[in-house]
């Protein structure tokens, strides 16, 4: 979707770095989520903000942290890379409905 | 514990013919299904979703079907054409409940020409 942006695109970083990753909307929408996606094992939930000031973890929030800015900025962290966490990540603003959203393009991630 | 899961794969058609992509789901509190289509290189992109209250559901040359008595969702595709080559996902959800989606692991649809 043209209207979320995703930054990096590509990041390739080594073991015990820390990354952030970034994501930013002009849909105006309160909800944001945000997911990995690794081959074979479909789309899973890492934490998603319902507004501000509501954060909320996933099933996989172990090793990462989230900062909600602004409603329209959503920004994902490794503190602490591992390879394990070498994947594609998407961020992905919602509306009124759940399954109204919107995907960005993804950032592959890659930690050696 | 809850799963969404998918019964192929892959998916190899003929362009022209029709696809049914299937998908099992165990919750059976959700009440909210969703198919996600997924380019090569791009994010997911909804397609068509349904609520519990309803078996059958058209958009434009897709249809989702829903079974709950056995839990099953199926996206078909009429008149496949080499665009629809993806990777597919279904995702369910419990709207009373919360606001999360928990995805199948997809399946790759391959539109022969």
């Amino acid at each position: 979707d043209a209207d979320v942006t995703q930054t990096p695109r590509n990041r390739i970083t080594k073991t015990g770095k820390r990354i952030m990753l970034e994501c930013s909307q002009t849909k105006g929408h309160d909800r944001m989520y945000w997911y990995r996606q690794d081959p074979g094992l479909g789309l899973r939930l890492i934490y998603y903000s319902f507004d501000v000031k509501d954060i909320n973890k996933g099933e996989i929030s172990d090793g990462y942290s989230v900062s909600r800015q602004a409603q329209a900025k959503f920004s994902l962290s490794l503190e602490s890379a591992i390879p394990n966490q070498t994947a594609l990540y998407f961020c992905a603003p919602c509306g009124p409905a759940v399954g109204e959203q919107y995907f960005g393009p993804g950032t592959r991630l890659t930690v050696t | 514990g809850e799963s969404v899961g998918l019964h192929l794969p892959t998916l190899s058609v003929q362009e022209g013919d029709n696809s049914i992509i299937n998908c099992a789901y165990s919750n059976s509190a959700s009440d909210y299904f969703i198919w996600y289509k997924q380019e090569s290189g791009k994010g997911p992109q909804f397609i068509i979703d349904i609520r519990s209250n309803m078996d059958k559901r058209q958009g434009q040359r897709v249809t989702v079907l829903l079974n709950k008595t056995v839990k099953h969702l199926s996206l078909q595709i009429a008149a496949t054409q080499p665009g629809d080559s993806a990777v597919y996902f279904c995702a369910e959800a419990n709207t009373g409940a919360n606001s999360k989606l928990t995805f199948g692991k997809g399946i790759t649809l391959s539109v022969r020409p």
